[in-house]
Formats: structure tokens, sequence, C-alpha cells
């Protein structure tokens, strides 16, 4: 079983939709959370982090995580074109490791 | 741009040859790491450095992978005796203190 869990989609939405993605994770350590969006043959780059169970929010973005579920989600409003990417999610255990551990990747389509 | 960098960003090389990637991390950014991304997989975790020391390894990192950072600076990744199974996207990642690690582009290699 992989530590995060994430079913890799496609997911096509039409533009203006809401979306949302989700992930489970097993390690009850975890205690960073985050989620990174990565186009096509591009690094991955940081969209959201938090610590913390509940909701944070930033701009059209919102991360969500449930430690009690280990449940990890990412709610895009008023998605766009230019949202289609893979959007990865994931973590970092407790204790002395800094390593990040990520899920598959969900790939997203935004149809303008 | 100021961000991670590496090169080259796409190496083909016949199986058995060695090849070296290096990374130059974000200026003043003391934590440095390498991941390996297969397609259709999140990326998974290599190395860490902190400053020039080498402080964590993940086991994915056989004894033909060896990374550098030698001034604590930028670092280099060299696979000796390459195999079809290392090709994959290869990822440098820095930070300063916190968790969040900013990527760069990614090092693309095909081996034949």
């Amino acid at each position: 079983q992989k530590e995060v869990e994430q079913d890799p989609g496609p997911l096509s939405v039409p533009e203006g939709a809401i979306v949302s993605l989700n992930c489970t994770y097993s390690n009850s350590a975890f205690q960073y959370f985050m989620w990174y969006r990565q186009y096509s043959r591009k690094g991955p780059e940081l969209l959201m982090y938090t610590y913390s169970s509940g909701n944070k929010e930033d701009g059209r973005f919102t991360a969500q995580v449930d430690k009690s579920s280990k449940y990890i989600s990412l709610f895009i409003r008023d998605s766009q074109p230019s949202d289609s990417a893979t959007y990865l999610c994931g973590g970092r255990p407790g204790g002395a490791t800094n390593k990040l551990i990520f899920g598959t990747g969900t790939l997203l389509a935004v149809q303008p | 741009d100021t961000g991670v960098s590496q090169d080259p960003r796409h190496k083909i090389t016949k199986r058995g040859q060695n090849v070296t990637f290096r990374c130059d991390p974000i200026s003043e950014h003391n934590r440095l790491y390498w991941y390996r991304q297969t397609l259709g997989q999140g990326p998974e975790f290599l190395t860490y450095f902190q400053n020039e020391a080498q402080l964590e390894k993940s086991r994915l990192l056989s004894d033909r992978f060896s990374a550098e950072r030698p001034k604590g600076s930028f670092s280099t990744l060299e696979i000796q005796r390459t195999e079809q199974g290392d090709s994959a996207m290869y990822l440098c990642a820095s930070s300063l203190l916190g968790d969040e690690q900013f990527f760069g582009p990614g090092t693309r290699l095909t081996v034949l």
C-alpha cells in the first residue's frame, strides 16, 4: 500500500466549474501537507501547504486536511483552462526525515 | 530568474555509460533535495543535503548513484553504469529552513 493514494484521473471539467481533488494517506505521523501543480514536462510548483486540520484559502484555491480521517483535498473555484495540469498531493512524515512523500498525481483538464 | 536551475535539461545515453547532472539551488537555500519521477508517478525522494552534509539517503539510491554538494551551494548527481530502468525525470529542490521545497525544471534522462 502506498503512503499517499491519489486517483490518477484524468478529470475533465468545463471552464468555470468547481474542481475537487482528493487524497488519502496512511501514516498518521504526517505533519506537513502540500499540493503541487505540475505542467507537462515541467517541475512541480508549490501551490499550497498546511500543518493543521481545517481549511486554508488562497485565491481560487482551498486546501483542506482532515487528520482524523487522513484525508487531503484541494478545491479550485472558477476553474480556468490554464489550471489544466497534474496536481500532486502529499506530506512529510514526522521525525527527523525531511523527505516529501507524493501521490501519483491527478491529471486535470479544464475544457474552454 | 532566481529559481532552482538544473543542467542539462535532457540527456540521452547508452546503457552502461555514466551521467552527471547539476543542480543550482535558490540562492541562500541551505537545504537541497534530489527526487526521481517516472511517468505517471509522483516524485520519489532520493537524498537530502543540509549545507554540504548529506543527511538522508533513500534505499532507492543504489551504489551506482552518488550525490555531492561540495561547498554547500550547487549539487551533482552521478549515475554510473546506467540501466534502462534509470530512465526518468531527475528533480532537484531546495528550501531555506522550513518544509517548503521549491523544485527545478528537472533533467529528463533516457537510457537506450
